[in-house]
């Protein structure tokens, strides 16, 4: 059975910094692009970036680049999303998200809360 | 590029539904389109991807197109369902960018 398990999201006040991992089981994870997606409460999904299957190419949204950074261990099974300067409007559900094409991401964890706030 | 798609749409168990999603920019039969459900309190899961394919699992009362014409590409739903009730994005990409529309909350009523 394809799993994807997000974990790190928590609270953490404006200014702070959180590192997301997603640990991948059932699949060959180093055969499959990954990405993270997020979604603010009662909002839609938003695409955060893309990483190629031997991190040869990264890819982030235009107005999230600088402030996250997205990385991959294929010996570990696992992806990772560090966020620095958090903000308020950072406040959202991650979600890891798997695929065999990058940029078309298939199957989904159950996402983590992040949550920014004083 | 953006995805537009109509905030919500709402049908009757047992008829047909159609989600639109326009792209803003490009061609929308140069890259696929992908349209995931969404239930309250769930994840994301894929019921059309390159443009009309169905995962294993998913009945063949989902169906995806694409027009050129008007640039955008549609989601049907037909024979609705009660648990067919949920949130519906689509997606798509250029060459280093991918890009979900708003979604689309779907009722039965």
């Amino acid at each position: 059975e394809v799993l994807l398990a997000e974990s790190g999201g928590g609270l953490v006040k404006p200014g702070g910094s959180l590192r997301l991992s997603c640990a991948a089981s059932g699949f060959v994870f180093s055969d499959y692009a990954m990405n993270w997606v997020r979604q603010a409460p009662g909002k839609g999904l938003e695409w955060v970036s893309t990483i190629s299957l031997g991190s040869n190419y990264i890819y982030y949204a235009d107005s999230l680049k600088g402030r996250f950074t997205i990385s991959r261990d294929n010996a570990k099974n696992s992806l990772y999303l560090q966020i620095n300067s958090l903000r308020a409007d950072d406040t959202a559900v991650y979600y890891c998200a798997g695929g065999k094409k990058q940029l078309e991401p298939d199957f989904w964890g159950q996402g983590t809360l992040v949550t920014v706030s004083s | 590029f953006m995805l537009t798609q109509p905030p919500s749409v709402s049908e009757s168990p047992g008829k047909t539904v159609t989600i639109s999603c326009t792209r803003s920019s490009g061609s929308i039969g140069d890259y696929f389109v992908r349209w995931y459900q969404q239930r309250p309190g769930s994840s994301p899961t894929t019921v059309i991807f390159q443009d009309n394919q169905r995962p294993s699992g998913v009945p063949d009362r989902f169906s995806g197109s694409i027009d050129s014409s008007s640039n955008s590409a549609s989601l049907t739903i037909s024979g609705l369902k009660t648990e067919d009730e949920a949130d519906y994005y689509c997606q798509s990409y250029d060459n280093n960018h991918q890009v979900f529309g708003g979604g689309t909350k779907l009722t039965v009523l």
